[in-house]
């Protein structure tokens, strides 16, 4: 059983495409992170949320409690944007992860 | 620079032998964690330390063990006991709960 479900598990996209990776959780939040991680492996996070939305460049990302739901969107992808995005939720003092989304941005 | 530093970034080791892997921050985080990371699997937490000289077991702590003698650092070891340790093992940290995590750069191990 996941806490945390991502989808899609992989994407393919064209440079400038407008890409959503969604992201659904089970367990009561006080938070939701993004995350990316490079083909080296290391990790950046790009967002916390813990309601509505919030914007950073070309990325934006919207959470709905009601709903236990997160969306992550690229506007005018690029391929530098190729990575793996991961969603984690913080419930208690325990992050948990979903499996990522490996997105591809073709040039 | 603050930031997390994990070594060796890889490791190669013989079965049967225990393997410490390190983890320093200069971020001045109480909170720090180790997970480790698996083909098409999510991250799992091996141990957290909310605080110095404590520290709870995570999901999958059965074959690791680690310590927590100073702030800035969260030391892990992977003992004969892990059954598959071959992996590639993540440290973060942050300030407390909610809040950004912080990770290191990977230690990817390989027993052979």
């Amino acid at each position: 059983k996941n806490e945390v479900e991502q989808s899609p598990q992989n994407l393919t996209a064209q440079e400038g495409e407008f890409i959503t990776i969604n992201c659904s959780y089970s367990v009561g939040i006080s938070a939701l992170h993004w995350l990316q991680q490079h083909p080296g492996g290391g990790i950046v996070s790009l967002f916390m949320l813990s309601s509505g939305k919030k914007k950073h460049g070309r990325l934006i990302a919207t959470i709905n409690i009601q709903e236990k739901h997160s969306s992550l969107h690229i506007t005018a992808s690029h391929p530098r944007d190729s990575a793996v995005y991961i969603c984690a939720v913080l419930g208690g003092n325990q992050f948990y992860f979903g499996t990522g989304t490996s997105l591809t941005v073709i040039p | 620079d603050g930031g997390i530093t994990q070594s060796p970034k890889y490791l190669f080791r013989k079965e049967g032998q225990n393997v410490t892997l390190s983890c320093e921050q200069n971020l001045n985080h109480d909170a720090m964690y180790w997970y480790r990371q698996d083909p098409g699997q999510g991250l799992r937490l091996i141990y957290y330390s909310q605080i110095v000289n404590d520290f709870q077991k995570g999901d999958i702590a059965e074959g690791y063990s680690v310590s927590r003698e100073k702030k800035e650092s969260f030391p892990l070891t992977v003992t004969s006991a892990q059954k598959n340790p071959t992996a590639f093992y993540l440290c973060a940290s942050t300030r407390g709960a909610p809040d950004t995590q912080y990770f290191g750069p990977g230690t990817r191990l390989t027993v052979l």
